[in-house]
């Protein structure tokens, strides 16, 4: 079972809706992160929350926006998708973002995404 | 810039042969490595990080990762493999963000593990 938990599992959605991705993790993490992994590909960075500030945007597409209402809960509001960002978004959460560079990063299970 | 290089985007073995899963990061100084394993449809599972402490590391699902900084190598092996260890494997590495002295993870490109019966 992981401990970061990612709601929901799948999505579709059309290019003109409005959803959201939802994260949570109990662990007492301070650091939070979105990424995406398209088929065969690594997972990329795109978002990293530290201390519910926003510490990394890797030039994610403004359609992509990320909220973090308190140390638990990190989401990801999409809106005005195309077909190409249909991936699978990953959360993950890790003790720290600064002196713990050894701190592994915690995985949820992720959403797949498809937009039509 | 900082990276890591997985060498063999695919791998085969036998069940109960040796996996050797390969990894290069390059830097100027000792990075704080990670190798985790990804089953379809599920998110990344850490399988073990080398942090300086000792250059051998264990972790899980009997799973090993050796630190060589002459080599700037942090090969994943296990004596024995099996059938339940198909999956990908990412050897990762923690980066600092220039402009914002956060931790980054970057992952290589992947290794797919076959193993046959």
């Amino acid at each position: 079972d992981t401990e970061v938990t990612q709601t929901p599992k799948h999505l579709v959605m059309g290019m003109t809706n409005k959803k959201s991705l939802k994260c949570e993790q109990h662990m007492g993490h301070r650091a939070m992160y979105w990424y995406k992994q398209k088929a065969k590909k690594p997972p990329e960075l795109m978002f990293v929350y530290s201390y519910e500030k926003l510490s990394i945007n890797e030039s994610v597409p403004s359609r992509f926006s990320p909220e973090c209402p308190n140390s638990s809960l990190l989401n990801l509001h999409l809106h005005a998708l195309q077909p190409e960002d249909s991936a699978l978004y990953l959360c993950a959460s890790s003790q720290d973002t600064g002196q713990g560079w050894n701190s592994p990063l915690h995985f949820g299970n992720g959403t797949r995404l498809t937009v039509t | 810039a900082q990276s890591v290089t997985q060498l063999g985007s695919h791998v085969s073995v036998s069940e109960g042969a040796l996996v050797l899963l390969r990894c290069n990061y390059s830097s100027s100084v000792p990075p704080y490595l990670f190798w985790y394993v990804q089953y379809p449809n599920q998110g990344l599972q850490l399988l073990l990080k080398y942090t300086s402490a000792a250059t051998l590391v264990k972790g899980i699902n009997g799973f090993e990762a050796e630190f060589k900084k002459s080599e700037t190598s942090f090969h994943l092996t296990k004596p024995s493999a099996h059938m339940s260890d198909a999956a990908e494997y990412f050897c990762a590495v923690r980066l600092k963000d220039g402009s914002s002295n956060t931790g980054k993870l970057i992952f290589g490109q992947g290794t797919t593990l076959q193993v046959k019966p």
